[in-house]
């Protein structure tokens, strides 16, 4: 079955520190993954998606097929990256997206 | 653009009564998604909407949840009859055809006690 696994539910770090936040995946096809993100009282949006292959608010995540991982990356945390990060995998032949449990990131002044 | 919108924002019940939440997609979405967020976990698919056509229903517990979706442009969802384990946040989605970015509405929070 697929599956998407965020093994930390909080992550605590300081302004300026690098954070990176950790996504696996079970599928055995070929997946599309992203990353939604949900800051305090606004809705779940999309941050990026392995195809795109572009850097959004200063975040990056490579697919790594050989270890089924997609973890986001940020050299140099600010404050407004505190939010709930999900991350979600859709199988290629139908549009419905499996998320993770998702990932608390609070950035410490 | 107000994006996919969702009524209500909030909404407290007893248990056994029944329920109903309604989602307006961005205009021109042809598919429309309903989900659910428990407490600590991530949004769950309970049915994907394709028009008016739900092509994927099977984690909808259909004993006591219904959907339809008038005419392929604002749905709803109804719990009849609730439970206290339906608590949770139920979100609607929308997006162009399927293999396109899904926009999320607000939610609405169901607190059943």
């Amino acid at each position: 079955a697929q599956r998407v696994t965020q093994p930390e539910k909080l992550l605590s770090v300081f302004k300026g520190a690098p954070v990176e936040l950790k996504c696996n995946y079970s599928y055995s096809g070929s997946p599309e993954l992203f990353w939604y993100v949900q800051y305090s009282r606004q809705r779940l949006q999309l941050l990026l998606r392995h195809i795109s292959r572009e850097s959004i608010k200063g975040f990056t995540a490579d697919l790594n097929k050989g270890e089924t991982s997609f973890h986001l990356k940020k050299p140099f945390a600010q404050e407004e990256d505190s939010a709930m990060y999900y991350c979600a995998l859709r199988k290629t032949e139908q549009g419905n997206l499996i998320f993770g449990k998702g990932t608390k990131l609070s950035v410490k002044p | 653009e107000a994006g996919v919108v969702q009524s209500p924002r909030y909404k407290i019940i007893e248990k056994k009564q029944p329920v109903a939440f309604w989602c307006n997609p961005i205009s021109g979405h042809n598919t429309l998604y309903w989900y659910r967020q428990n407490l600590g976990q991530g949004p769950e698919l309970l049915i994907r909407y394709e028009n008016e056509e739900a092509v994927d229903d099977s984690q909808l517990p259909k004993d006591r949840f219904s959907a339809e979706r008038l005419k392929g442009v604002d749905s709803t969802l109804k719990i009849q009859p609730a439970e206290l384990g339906d608590s949770a946040v139920y979100l609607c989605a929308s997006s162009q055809p399927v293999n396109t970015e899904a926009f999320f509405g607000q939610g609405t929070r169901l607190t059943v006690v």
